[in-house]
Parts: C-alpha cells; sequence; structure tokens
C-alpha cells in the first residue's frame, strides 16, 4: 500500500474557526510532512516530522500547529486563519533513511478556503 | 533557494520530445523530479544521485551535472498521459530531517 490519505478534501472556514486537517500512511514511513501550495505554484515545505519528532518549521505563523500523534499520523491544527491562507494543503511521507535517496509520496491534499 | 526550471512552459504533439532543465544556486548531492497533474497530488518520477545512481521511473530519463548544478529530464515520445507540471526538488539535510525545495515548474500539456 503506497497511499498517503488525507482529510477532509475541502473545508471552508471562517476566520475565527479551529479546524483540524488529518492525514495518514501506513506504509511504515518515519517522515511525515506538510506543504502548501497556492495556484500555480510549486509546494512550500511547512513543517516535517522525523520520528514523531518536529523538526523542521519553516517559520510558519502559530495559527498553524501540527501534531504527529504516531508513526502514521498526522494532523494539522487551524485556528484563526487569514484569507490568505486559502490554499491546497499536502501532506507526504518518505522512509526517513536517507533525505538525498527517499522519495516522497503525497497525499490529494486538502482544498482549504478562509471565509 | 528555489531551483529554477526552463522553460516555464511547453505544449507539444503526441510523439514529440522535450527537455525541461532544472538549474541551482547551491551544490547539490541530489535531484528529485516530480509530475503533478491538475489538481491531483504531484507524483514521483525520478531521483539522480551525485555519481550516478539514479532511482526510479523506467520511461523517464533524466541527467544530472553536480558540477553545472543542473538536471534535465527528457520525455521522448509524448503521450497525452505526459501532461501536468513538472517539478524539480532539491534536498537539505537539517538534523535529522530533510527539506526538499520544489523548482519553478514547467507545465507540460500534450495534444493530440
Amino acid at each position: 500500500d503506497t497511499e498517503v490519505t488525507q482529510t477532509p478534501k475541502h473545508l471552508v472556514m471562517g476566520m475565527t474557526n479551529k479546524k483540524s486537517l488529518k492525514c495518514e500512511q501506513h506504509m511504515g514511513h518515519r517522515a511525515m510532512y506538510w506543504y502548501k501550495q497556492k495556484a500555480k505554484k510549486p509546494p512550500e515545505l511547512m513543517f516535517v516530522y522525523s520520528y514523531e519528532k518536529l523538526s523542521i518549521n519553516e517559520s510558519v505563523p502559530s495559527r498553524f500547529s501540527p501534531e504527529c500523534p504516531n508513526s502514521s499520523l498526522l494532523n494539522l491544527h487551524l485556528h484563526a486563519l487569514q484569507p490568505e491562507d486559502s490554499a491546497l494543503y499536502l501532506c507526504a511521507s518518505s522512509q526517513g533513511r536517507d533525505p538525498y535517496k527517499d522519495e516522497q509520496y503525497f497525499g490529494p491534499g486538502t482544498r482549504l478556503t478562509v471565509t | 533557494q528555489q531551483p529554477v526550471q526552463s522553460p516555464q512552459a511547453v505544449i507539444l504533439r503526441e510523439g514529440e520530445d522535450a527537455v525541461i532543465n532544472c538549474s541551482s544556486s547551491k551544490a547539490l548531492y541530489s535531484v528529485h523530479w516530480y509530475r503533478q497533474k491538475h489538481g491531483e497530488a504531484p507524483v514521483f518520477l525520478m531521483i539522480l544521485l551525485k555519481g550516478g545512481e539514479q532511482k526510479g521511473h523506467e520511461k523517464i530519463s533524466a541527467s544530472f551535472n553536480e558540477k553545472k548544478q543542473q538536471s534535465s529530464l527528457y520525455l521522448t515520445a509524448s503521450q497525452l498521459s505526459y501532461s501536468g507540471t513538472y517539478f524539480c526538488g532539491t534536498p537539505d539535510l537539517t538534523g535529522t530531517a530533510s527539506k526538499l525545495t520544489f523548482g519553478t515548474g514547467t507545465r507540460l500539456q500534450v495534444t493530440l
């Protein structure tokens, strides 16, 4: 099974709402990632978890809060977002053994709209 | 720093060939290539490593010039299914994790 699943597929939220994005993989991967992608732009890295520990935070605003409850799950908690946060949020995973050789497997993404 | 890709966009007729280039301003140990179809997730194509090792798609070829910090993806006898946006990615090791920085992207459209 080489699938990364993400829920929900679409999310519309107001600026005062609190919501969470979920990501799951069952490939035994130990590195998991959150990316943000705007239309016609490449994915931009937000967070990296390596062996369930937050390893990289790309200076993301605190209104985005990641969580890795176990090696298969990754959450992104959203609070007090701004309209400019509307984007496609992609989750990915990789083996976590060799960053130069490990390919990343991406989920289908969550299309987020902030109103 | 973000790798720069060229061309930004290309339109091909089915059966034609294309080359997509990726250029980095920093020394590279490996280059990753992904394809993203409209409305879908990026899909891994291949990885090229310093020293000539490759990993990935059998029907796609690529080159990696470590000295010039460049990589090229060669799409031969293109098919309609090749349409999409192609991204190169350059990994950086930060502690125990890697950060993959994607290039600017090349939009490829294959027509009949």
